[in-house]
């Protein structure tokens, strides 16, 4: 069973740019989840999916964050334009859903430098 | 959103011995309670994890001990080993509609050979 894939693994942008990373989920996961994960912190829960709505995005910054999920499948998050405390592993996330055990599975995850 | 509070920040155990973690939750509508470990470069992945109707779960040299009424809960990681350096996180999920992960801080854990 193939996991979470994400790209791109790194990148470095400057201030005020735009980026954009992207997340393919586990084959008939219906719950997607973005996590912004700061050096030496837990995840914090950006924007949860279920299917394709969003089921919460209370903590996703959305004058410059902005995330969707076409079709119920993939999933892109955007961040414009982008500030120095955005420089964080930004990790995707699935799992089956309501119905299923609960048990989340993660991508290796993208690694923002901002500068 | 400080829902989940794990203890301590680092830990530092010799090889053989008992790592303990530690995780304090606020919100009573919490019925999943997984810990992931993660390695540097890599996404958290699940290790154990527990249901509030048992106070206990063993899997391998990793058990969690469930306090429902004190509303924490532990990892405990029996003759510790140097390959089980790494970070480790509690996590809380609620029963709604929406089943949100919150993780706690994260524990630093390293194993002296």
């Amino acid at each position: 069973e193939a996991g979470v894939a994400q790209s791109p693994r790194y990148k470095i942008i400057e201030k005020r740019q735009s980026v954009a990373f992207w997340c393919n989920p586990i084959s008939g996961h219906a719950t997607l989840y973005w996590y912004q994960q700061i050096l030496g912190q837990g995840p914090k829960l950006l924007i949860q999916f279920q299917n394709n709505g969003v089921v919460d995005d209370s903590q996703l910054p959305k004058d410059r964050f902005s995330a969707e999920r076409l079709k119920g499948v993939d999933s892109t998050l955007k961040i414009q334009p982008a500030k120095l405390e955005d420089s964080a592993v930004y990790l995707c996330a699935s799992s089956l859903g309501p119905r299923g055990s609960g048990e989340a599975f993660f991508g290796q995850g993208t690694r923002l430098t901002v500068v | 959103q400080q829902q989940v509070k794990q203890s301590p920040q680092s830990l530092i155990v010799q090889k053989g011995g008992i790592s303990i973690i530690n995780c304090a939750y606020e919100n009573t509508a919490f019925d999943y309670f997984p810990w992931y470990q993660q390695f540097p470069g890599k996404g958290p992945a699940l290790l154990i994890a527990i249901r509030p109707d048992v106070s206990e779960k063993k899997e391998g040299r990793f058990t969690i001990s469930f306090n429902k009424s004190a509303k924490q809960f532990s990892l405990h990681i029996m003759d510790s080993q140097p390959g089980d350096s790494a970070t480790y996180f509690c996590a809380a999920k609620g029963n709604n509609a929406g089943n949100m992960l919150t993780f706690g801080g994260g524990t630093r854990l390293m194993v002296k050979p």
